[in-house]
């Protein structure tokens, strides 16, 4: 068990482009978060599975966001035609129901 | 919405001085775990702690879910412990997290 890993570490793209973030948890970790931090600002929520299921989503994520967790194992974060404002790290964090939850080393995205 | 608030949003300590990191809450807590984020922005997981008190090391943590709060000791201080400390609830769905205490340790 490697912890929960998140690729590509780094991603500068151009705005107007799309691009695509993967999250692979904690084996056997049934529940996967998705989190956006701005510089000096505490982690907020994004999305929440259970297994494959979507079961939360916030207000913050535009239409222009999407995620998915096709087999309840990895999971996918896509933001398309980005914008400035879209810079910032993405976390993905998995844990059982009951217990701690464990982050990946994040993806930081520059939009330029 | 569920409130959490930390203090202090500072801390700048000499290396060896002890410290206590506090996190409010507005609600009941299913789970409430302390985190360190490294420079690098990785989130390290502390302390899994919805009730109690829990020691790891020169780190101790305890919440007191009726009181709704939850304090970090930090012993003996090094350099390594500087980062943002935060504190996080999960009451179902999502973590909410506060604000987080900028530690700064000087040699």
């Amino acid at each position: 068990d490697t912890g929960v890993s998140q690729n590509p570490r780094h991603k500068i793209t151009k705005r107007g482009q799309n691009v695509t973030f993967r999250c692979d948890p904690i084996s056997e970790h049934n529940r996967l978060y998705w989190y956006r931090q701005t510089l000096g600002q505490g982690p907020e929520f994004l999305t929440y599975f259970q297994n494959e299921a979507q079961l939360e989503k916030s207000r913050l994520l535009s239409d222009r966001f999407s995620a998915e967790r096709p087999k309840g194992s990895f999971s996918t974060l896509e933001i398309q035609r980005t914008e400035q404002g879209d810079s910032a790290m993405y976390l993905c964090a998995s844990s059982h129901p009951t217990g701690a939850a464990f982050f990946g080393q994040g993806t930081r995205l520059t939009v330029v | 919405g569920i409130q959490v608030e930390q203090s202090p949003p500072d801390l700048i300590l000499q290396e060896g001085a002890n410290s206590t990191l506090r996190c409010n809450f507005s609600d009941s807590v299913n789970n409430l775990q302390w985190f360190h984020q490294n420079p690098w922005g990785q989130l390290i997981n502390l302390f899994y702690i919805p009730s109690g008190t829990k020691q790891n090391g020169r780190l101790s943590a305890t919440t007191v879910a009726t009181e709704r709060y939850s304090l970090l000791y930090i012993s003996s201080s090094q350099t390594t412990d500087s980062g943002v400390y935060f504190c996080a609830l999960n009451t179902g769905n999502q973590f909410y997290f506060g604000t987080g205490t900028s530690l700064t340790v000087i040699p």
